[in-house]
């Protein structure tokens, strides 16, 4: 079975432009998750979605930052503008009903 | 709320030492309790799990036994191979919504030949 699909995998931009990050859960699974992680402050919780509704943004850092999902296969996050402080690898991850979490590949972005 | 506390890394061990990575937690309740594993350049997966007083979770010779006398989820292997060096992270489901993780800071492997 396909795993949690991430795209793009790296992420190279200018400060100021908009990002989009997008994520294909694992079919099946109603709970979809975005966590950032970076050296400084490990493996942050962004925002949960269950049954394609937001649940908990409560970690979502500030407005640039917004997540969506439309359907039960896609979610996407996205950060406009951009600044060098996101520079993070950003992970999805999806889980069914109170099941361990499935994490994608990650997507690595850099903010210049 | 919730939390969860390991040891910091590096661990740095020889092929075929025993392991352990320390890990500690504060929870109102009975949460589940996780450990996931990232090698480099990837997600995080899951190791193992337990999700009751005095279970053991096993895979891939690691172990782990929930204590709650001493709230700790210790991560053990009885002979590191190369192929272990990783980053391990304990988690624990979060107090009003199980769905949720509080993961650890992470406690970084590395073996040596």
């Amino acid at each position: 079975d396909a795993g949690v699909i991430q795209s793009p995998r790296h992420e190279v931009t200018e400060m100021g432009q908009e990002v989009t990050l997008r994520c294909k859960p694992i079919s099946g699974h109603n709970s979809l998750f975005w966590y950032r992680q970076t050296m400084m402050r490990g493996l942050e919780l962004l925002i949960y979605f269950n049954n394609n509704v937001p649940i908990d943004d409560s970690g979502m850092p500030e407005d640039r930052f917004s997540a969506k999902m439309p359907n039960a296969s896609f979610s996407t996050l996205k950060i406009q503008p951009s600044e060098p402080r996101d520079s993070a690898v950003y992970f999805c991850a999806s889980s069914p009903d109170s099941q361990p979490q499935h994490f994608g590949d990650g997507t690595r972005l850099s903010i210049l | 709320g919730n939390s969860v506390t390991q040891m910091e890394g590096p661990v740095t061990l020889s092929e075929e030492a025993f392991l352990t990575i320390n890990c500690t937690y504060t929870a109102t309740g009975y949460p589940s309790l996780f450990w996931y594993v990232q090698y480099p350049g990837e997600g995080l997966q899951l190791l193992l799990k337990a999700t009751k007083a005095d279970d053991k979770g096993s895979n891939k010779g690691f172990e782990a036994t929930y204590r709650k006398e001493t709230t700790s989820f210790h991560l053990e292997k009885g002979s590191v191979q190369v192929s272990d060096s990783a980053v391990y992270f304990c988690a624990l489901s979060d107090l009003y919504n199980t769905d949720k993780l509080i993961f650890g800071t992470g406690t970084r492997l590395q073996v040596f030949p």
